[in-house]
């Protein structure tokens, strides 16, 4: 079955310490991940897309990498204000729309 | 501001009612979709378009009804309302080289 799975559900941290978010897949032909940030009461925030193992973006503290399996997203030195849901999609096969995991809550404390 | 806008925020409807979710983007973009998002349960997609005059079925589209008449605009209509449908509703949209999906800022539905 294809399915996009997120880890941790939620995750804590101080400011400053960093950490990994992780996205894995199991679908056939992907053809495009979606990183995106949610905050309570909006919509999804576009953050990165990536479309083939070994690529990375980075924007400010973070970072997003693939592999065949996987993807992470790295968050460097995080502040308070990087407080959000961090939710993975992906695209594949011949579909249009995008499968998405269920989301890792992160917490940043000051 | 180009984006998606979605009408209303809230909503209460009474079981058996029936409504309209509006949906309008001004970014000529060709897919556009729904999805629902509840807790535990992630963003499911309900049904989307790949162009004017051409819609399909996601994963959840039972008690629900979509349009597309107009590139822009991409309306869900929900027949007879049920408590099942209590949630929040986004949507979504993309050009030709899916470069990043586009969503709005939701409705809230709440059936009573």
């Amino acid at each position: 079955e294809d399915q996009v799975t997120q880890s941790p559900e939620a995750l804590r941290l101080q400011e400053g310490e960093s950490s990994s978010l992780n996205c894995s897949y199991t679908v056939s032909g992907l053809r495009g991940l979606f990183w995106y940030r949610q905050d309570p009461g909006k919509g999804p925030e576009f953050l990165f897309t990536l479309y083939s193992a070994g690529e990375e973006k980075e924007k400010e503290r973070l970072k997003a990498t693939l592999t065949k399996k996987e993807s992470f997203l790295h968050i460097t030195a995080p502040k308070p204000e990087d407080s959000a849901t961090y939710l993975c999609a992906v695209l594949y096969n011949a579909g249009n729309m995008l499968t998405f995991g269920g989301g890792t809550r992160l917490m940043v404390k000051p | 501001n180009a984006g998606v806008t979605q009408t209303p925020k809230f909503q209460v409807l009474k079981t058996g009612q029936s409504m309209t979710l509006q949906c309008a983007q001004d970014m000529n973009h060709e897919y556009m979709s729904w999805y629902r998002q509840d807790p535990g349960m992630g963003l499911r997609l309900i049904h989307y378009s790949v162009g004017a005059g051409i819609t399909d079925q996601g994963e959840v589209p039972n008690g629900y009804n979509v349009s597309r008449s107009t590139t822009e605009d991409f309306p869900l209509r929900l027949l007879s309302a049920a408590p099942s449908q209590t949630s929040v509703y986004f949507c979504a949209s993309t050009g030709q080289g899916f470069y990043g999906y586009t969503f709005g800022s939701g409705t809230r539905l709440t059936v009573v």
